[in-house]
């Protein structure tokens, strides 16, 4: 079962910051927080991924709390084709498990 | 550089017949995880191969069987197959011990 629990659905206006919210209070200290999305009809691309520390990218940034019990996807400026179901995933770090996905939110971006 | 590719790109099967699903890793990746997404859902775990053997697998029947090759490419194979095994087949690569995977387009499997 996931980890993380993720609200089902969010609104963006275009050209504004979406922040997509992940709760994961049974996260271990030695479990990253991946995300990831999926376009429709697409497999799941890769955003960003931290331990405790805030992470940023050409894409999006990432802010963990510090107790690391939630954290929060920022799309900084929010384009149509950001339309997709975000997941929110902790794991292992070391590569040999699987990812858990759960249902993710689904980040409707509107015009 | 070519990323994750995967072949074909949609099947037609019907219930008991077998099917072998085809992936390309990213170019430089050792590592290739099989991942199943029924409708409506998020992808669920099958396993992953490394060094052409069975690393980990997820929750799933032995109907479910899989193989790497020397240049890391894989295969998925599922026999006697079930409506339930209609999904969409979610092929990702890494390199071993690094975080991050990288998926594929999928093939989407329809059982009749």
């Amino acid at each position: 079962d996931a980890k993380t629990t993720q609200p089902p659905s969010m609104d963006c206006a275009e050209g504004r910051a979406a922040n997509l919210p992940c709760n994961h209070s049974t996260i271990s200290g030695n479990e990253y927080v991946y995300w990831y999305r999926q376009i429709h009809s697409q497999g799941p691309q890769y955003i960003i991924h931290g331990l405790k520390n805030n992470e940023t990218n050409e894409m999006a940034s990432l802010i963990i709390t510090e107790d690391r019990k939630s954290s929060t996807l920022i799309l900084p400026h929010a384009t149509l084709r950001d339309t997709a179901v975000y997941y929110c995933i902790v794991r292992v770090g070391g590569g040999a498990d699987g990812l858990t996905f759960g249902k993710g939110t689904h980040l409707i971006i509107q015009p | 550089d070519a990323g994750v590719t995967q072949s074909p790109t949609h099947l037609i099967k019907t219930r008991g017949q077998q099917v072998t699903l085809r992936c390309s890793p990213k170019s430089g990746h050792d590592t290739v995880s099989w991942y199943q997404q029924a409708l409506g859902q998020g992808p669920q775990f099958i396993f992953q191969y490394y060094e052409e053997e069975e690393r980990q697998r997820g929750n799933f029947p032995d109907r479910f069987s899989g193989h790497q090759f020397p240049n890391y490419s894989s295969e998925l194979n599922v026999n006697a197959l079930l409506l339930g095994d209609s999904a969409l087949y979610l092929c990702a690569s890494s390199l071993v011990d690094q975080e991050t995977q990288y998926f594929g387009p999928g093939t989407r499997l329809l059982v009749l």
